[in-house]
């Protein structure tokens, strides 16, 4: 049973646009939320967390939504430049924001056009 | 700035060989992590250690094995390789004091033909 989901494989945006990312998730005991961007032949590298105390957080032009009441969350990226093209992996953890056990979604992929 | 290094970027190994992925991360991390990418399924979690000598099972460790024998270094076995362990891995690690986001070396492109 999937227990993080990105039901959406792929999206793609005009630069300068915004690009939303969604993600969600069944496990009512998860508490903290990552995303992480991965590139072609790099590893996945951490882009911004949420814990569930919050709805919302904020890092330069990425900003993480959270709506626990319906599982949700999103990843907002305004506005979108064409170096944001990546896989995007939404993450999810138990237990006080520690990345022991993260249960990763599928990806999304994230094409943003010039 | 932390570093988690994979020994290999490509590897093609035989069916039936046993396969050795080394990781080495830099930051004394006590953490380490080991993880397999698949087009349409996502990372899924092979095995992680949260000490030297200290091991548990993720969510898929049939067929592999790791031994952390030092800190720093995390090595996934693949104790006799065959064509579905055909993956991306990825070594990850990250500390126990406060919130600590994984970090993930760039992987190694596994083929076992």
């Amino acid at each position: 049973d999937q227990q993080v989901k990105q039901n959406s494989p792929s999206l793609s945006v005009q630069e300068g646009r915004i690009s939303i990312l969604n993600c969600d998730y069944t496990n009512s005991m998860f508490d903290y939320f990552l995303w992480y961007k991965k590139y072609p032949a790099e590893g996945p590298t951490f882009l911004i967390s949420i814990s569930s105390i919050k709805d919302k957080n904020e890092d330069g032009r990425f900003t993480v939504f959270l709506n626990k009441s319906a599982k949700h969350l999103s990843l907002h990226i305004v506005p979108s430049q064409p170096g944001d093209s990546a896989v995007y992996f939404c993450a999810a953890s138990e237990g006080q924001g520690g990345s022991e056990k993260l249960v990763f979604g599928k990806g999304m992929k994230l094409t943003v056009n010039p | 700035d932390v570093k988690v290094t994979q020994s290999s970027r490509y590897l093609v190994k035989r069916t039936g060989e046993k396969v050795f992925l080394e990781c080495v991360q830099d930051m004394d991390h006590e953490n380490m992590f080991w993880y397999r990418q698949d087009p349409g399924l996502g990372l899924r979690l092979i095995y992680f250690s949260y000490d030297v000598k200290m091991k548990e099972k993720g969510d898929i460790p049939e067929g592999y094995s790791v031994s952390r024998e030092k800190k720093e270094r995390f090595s996934l076995i693949l104790e006799s390789a065959s064509t579905n362990q055909t993956s991306m891995y990825l070594c990850a690690s990250f500390r126990d004091r406060g919130f600590s986001p994984l970090h993930f070396g760039n992987g190694t492109r596994l083929t076992v033909t």
